[in-house]
């Protein structure tokens, strides 16, 4: 019932920079701020990225995000085997009055 | 450091109801920063918001469940709980209970581990 849409997957060798798109629409990503979640294998989500840009306490400043228009971005600078997960996007959607969540995208570290 | 902890059944037959509580340690269920909220994932597939409940009553939940599901609170317990009444083999999933910090933009900063239900015939 994913209404974000995420690429499946992605994929880079270790120090490489990937980045992940979330496409919404005017309902949720364009008229509300995007957070974005790291799932590792057999884990609950964990907080990767609020309000757009911010890092909690602990992520390191090698995951960034950015928000344009009805889209999100998440990049991964100096990909690690660490970083190999499953990572989702998140907004609120109004019409829902609730968040809806991307389709998530698996990070493969080559 | 707030903590959550599912508990309940991980077997459930098709057409009774799923039920689930989450006790939250670290924090209060009575806070006013919070909305506590469930959330689940089928296996291999992805989020899916099931609803939340802030301490004062007020309740929201993803109409696709179509009026299936209840959430409460109890605060003397400081212990909330998720009811989904008519379970279907649509409902096998690991369930989260999570709780999303009330900012202007909420967003889910804590988590349980989850628990996996399977709902079987």
């Amino acid at each position: 019932q994913s209404v974000l849409t995420q690429p499946p997957s992605t994929s880079g060798t270790p120090g490489q920079r990937v980045a992940i798109l979330c496409s919404g629409s005017s309902s949720n990503i364009g008229s509300n701020v995007v957070n974005w979640y790291q799932q590792l294998p057999g884990t609950a989500p964990k907080l990767l990225i609020y309000t757009n840009n911010q890092r909690p306490s602990g992520v390191p400043d090698r995951f960034s995000g950015s928000k344009s228009g009805t889209s999100a971005s998440l990049a991964i600078s100096g990909l690690q085997s660490d970083d190999e997960a499953d990572y989702y996007c998140a907004a609120w959607d109004d019409g829902l009055n609730g968040p809806v969540f991307g389709t998530g995208t698996k990070v493969t570290v080559l | 450091q707030v903590q959550l902890q599912e508990s309940g059944p991980g077997l459930v037959k098709p057409s009774q109801t799923l039920s689930l509580t989450c006790t939250v340690s670290g924090g209060s269920v009575s806070s006013g920063d919070s909305y506590w909220s469930w959330i689940r994932q089928p296996p291999g597939k992805g989020l899916e918001w099931i609803g939340y409940m802030y301490y004062t009553g007020s309740v929201y939940y993803n109409p696709s469940l179509k009026s299936r599901g209840s959430i409460s609170i109890d605060t003397s317990k400081n212990e909330f709980s998720l009811k989904l009444t008519s379970a279907t083999a649509a409902d096998t999933a690991v369930y989260y209970c999570a709780r999303a910090y009330r900012d202007i933009h909420p967003y889910f900063d804590y988590w349980g581990q989850g628990t996996l239900v399977t709902v079987y015939s």
